[in-house]
């Protein structure tokens, strides 16, 4: 079975900076990889899809971008609203893993 | 507008069954896969398995391969999870996803049923 990880598995970083999570397959994927974001004591959220196309109401400051086997998902200006922890998915076959999260915070 | 609503939280002892349901609206129900996914205290998004609401076929995480079911009733456009010989360790709270339209992310969550296994 393909692996997913993610690094880092947490970050902090000031309102304003630009934010990049990394998100690697162990196989490639073609570009079937999304990303989730989910609030303390919420359900996740659908930012990302086909790695790069933004689900219809994310605010435009979340970008993805890879193939194959390395991903990247970019915050380019921090908000406090985005505390969260992001987690991307593989969904080209079964299983469709997640990777381990990375979270996110306000320094 | 789509709707995922899952049944209430439950208290099971282990070695019991435990069935979560997940009744879908706002869209023709055949049409989507659905995935169910679970979150261990503090930990990360797990994912369980996949069924098709069109024909029933299912993809299940190895882990689980023969303690999982899931099913469908088009008739009530709702899903089910079936969990068997459950253990401590899958007190969780337990979602299911509705595949997008577009790509088979997960676009539509139900609110989540927690599952507590304890004696």
């Amino acid at each position: 079975d393909i692996q997913m990880t993610q690094s880092p598995s947490s970050l902090s970083a000031s309102v304003g900076d630009r934010v990049t999570i990394t998100c690697r397959a162990s196989q490639g994927i073609n570009n079937y990889l999304a990303w989730y974001q989910q609030k303390p004591g919420k359900v996740p959220k659908l930012l990302i899809y086909a790695a790069s196309t933004l689900q219809s109401g994310v605010p435009s400051r979340f970008s993805g971008s890879g193939s194959g086997t390395d991903f990247t998902l970019t915050i380019s200006s921090l908000q406090p609203e985005d505390v969260a922890t992001y987690y991307c998915q593989k969904y080209n076959s079964a299983p469709r893993e997640f990777g381990p999260g990375t979270k996110v915070d306000i320094k | 507008q789509v709707q995922m609503v899952q049944s209430g939280a439950e208290v099971k002892k282990p070695g019991a069954s435990v069935k979560v349901s997940c009744k879908a609206s706002g869209y023709t129900f055949t049409t989507y896969g659905i995935s169910w996914v679970r979150q261990a205290p503090g930990q990360g998004l797990e994912w369980m398995g996949w069924i098709s609401a069109y024909n029933g076929n299912t993809n299940y995480a190895q882990k689980l391969q023969g303690r999982v079911t899931m099913t469908t009733d088009t008739s009530t456009s709702t899903a089910y999870m079936e969990l068997r010989s459950l253990r401590s360790d899958d007190t969780a709270v337990y979602y299911c996803a509705r595949d997008g339209s577009i790509a088979a992310a997960g676009l539509h969550w139900g609110q989540g049923t927690l599952v507590t296994v304890s004696s």
